[in-house]
């Protein structure tokens, strides 16, 4: 059973685009989360929801934005795609209110933007 | 706010030999600590964790980690690395009293035959 899958894995598109890249997790977590992996590897936190509601919102352009329909969907909607885009962007989930806070990733969605 | 430091990027061993993969912090307020691995074209795994109570942390894998406060330390250790650990391997801090991450820039290793 997948915990956090992400659809698609792969994406390419040109600049200009919109895209969208769906999370869902089956762990009943209750708070979910968007990072973006650069070509370095290096792991920048985008975004978080707890049970809906946005609480991390990093600086991020305003092309992308998050929605939560419910606690176990997290989307990322990106508007007029750039080169710089280009990354693996990696959705995960936790849950709040327990000690461990550990957070459980998905597989990736490598974006390339042509 | 609290901040990971891996001063390794990259770390070639051989196989059969011992590994240490180092991981400082900094934080004004109590923290857990993780050890991440992320294998080629995969998402992330928790190796292990350090949440309280005994500062050697055992996790999948044969991996370790020690926690040491004076120190700000959380290095990762196995006694003898084989060919399938050759991955990137994440530390991460977070707050006790909070809910965000923040990852250090990574370690690759790299196993030898």
């Amino acid at each position: 059973d997948t915990a956090v899958s992400q659809t698609p894995k792969y994406l390419v598109t040109q600049m200009g685009n919109d895209k969208s890249i769906k999370c869902e997790q089956n762990l009943g977590h209750d708070t979910m989360y968007w990072y973006k992996q650069d070509s370095k590897k290096f792991l920048k936190i985008m975004f978080s929801y707890n049970n809906k509601e946005l609480i991390i919102n990093e600086t991020v352009p305003n092309r992308f934005s998050p929605k939560s329909p419910d606690k176990a969907h997290l989307n990322l909607h990106i508007n007029s795609l750039e080169l710089g885009d280009s990354a693996v962007y990696f959705c995960a989930s936790s849950l709040q209110g327990r000690k461990s806070y550990e957070q459980y990733f998905g597989p990736g969605t490598r974006l390339t933007v042509t | 706010a609290q901040s990971v430091t891996q001063l390794d990027s990259q770390v070639p061993v051989f196989e059969e030999a011992p590994v240490e993969l180092r991981c400082n912090y900094s934080s004004s307020v109590s923290v857990y600590l993780f050890w991440y691995v992320q294998y080629p074209n995969q998402g992330l795994q928790l190796l292990l964790k350090y949440l309280s109570g005994s500062t050697l942390v055992k996790g999948i894998n044969g991996f370790e980690a020690e926690f040491n406060k004076s120190q700000t330390s959380f290095h990762l250790r196995k006694p003898s690395v084989h060919i399938s650990d050759t991955a990137e391997y994440f530390c991460a801090v977070s707050a006790r009293t909070g809910n965000q991450f923040y990852f250090g820039t990574g370690t690759s290793l790299t196993v030898i035959p």
